[in-house]
């Protein structure tokens, strides 16, 4: 299943809105009925971290203004109001076949 | 704390062998499926190998299957990455993961992560 993100890179202004998109090819919906499709986030020098995970479930301790959605084939990353730690990569990620990552998107401040 | 610190990567030549290990603190090791996640210099993340909570069922990526092999000490928690007939395209940093799915309910990403152990292949 390959994964792709538009933009791959995103200027941003600070406390204004950015989205994400992710399109897959294939259904990311498994047969247990869950949607596998997770969002990551890597600031420059360190690991990725979890932000969203089966589409709109946000991980303990991620703040509110990150926000999944989608269905099917096509999800969306959104950032309500973008602060200066949100600078990084963000990338997509399927667990449905096996586990494959989307290309990145760079969001960066203008 | 939860805490994943993988070693033993370094520089090694093309067809050589390296083995990764991944020390896990702060959690039921054993509780847990684990994979491994690798990224090549200024590229995305790569799937590389999952290894069942109880060290039971492995699966690879189709880039290293039959050339890596994961494993897993539960009594010492680690987890283990041996990396046999290496490649220059292996170069990369390798990431030890945790897949937070327990008990039948699949979460279907990773939580924890490592910071990352260096393996540059090259003459």
């Amino acid at each position: 299943i390959v994964l792709t993100q538009t933009p791959l890179s995103s200027p941003v202004t600070l406390g204004q809105p950015a989205s994400i998109s992710c399109r897959s090819s294939q259904s990311l919906v498994h047969s247990d009925g869950n949607t596998y499709l997770s969002w990551l986030h890597q600031r420059p020098g360190q690991p990725p971290r979890l932000l969203i995970y089966k589409v709109s479930n946000r991980f303990s301790g991620v703040p509110d203004r990150f926000s999944g959605s989608g269905a099917g084939t096509d999800f969306t990353l959104r950032i309500s109001r973008v602060e200066a730690e949100d600078v990084g990569v963000y990338y997509c990620m399927q667990a449905r076949q096996s586990w494959t990552f989307g290309q990145g998107t760079k969001v960066e401040i203008k | 704390q939860v805490q994943l610190v993988e070693s033993g990567g370094g520089v090694v030549q093309p067809g050589r062998s390296l083995r990764l290990s991944c020390a896990a603190s702060g959690f039921t090791f054993s509780d847990y499926a684990m994979h491994w996640v690798r990224q090549a210099p200024a590229r995305g993340l790569e799937w590389v190998a999952v290894l069942s909570y109880d060290g039971s069922n492995g699966y690879y990526g189709d880039s290293v299957q039959g050339r890596f092999t994961i494993s897993r000490d539960n009594s010492k928690n680690t987890l283990f990455l041996q990396m046999n007939s290496l490649r220059v395209e292996d170069t990369a940093v390798y990431y030890c993961v945790r897949d937070p799915s327990v008990g039948g309910s699949r979460v279907g990403s990773f939580d924890i992560w490592g910071q990352g152990t260096v393996v540059t292949v090259s003459s």
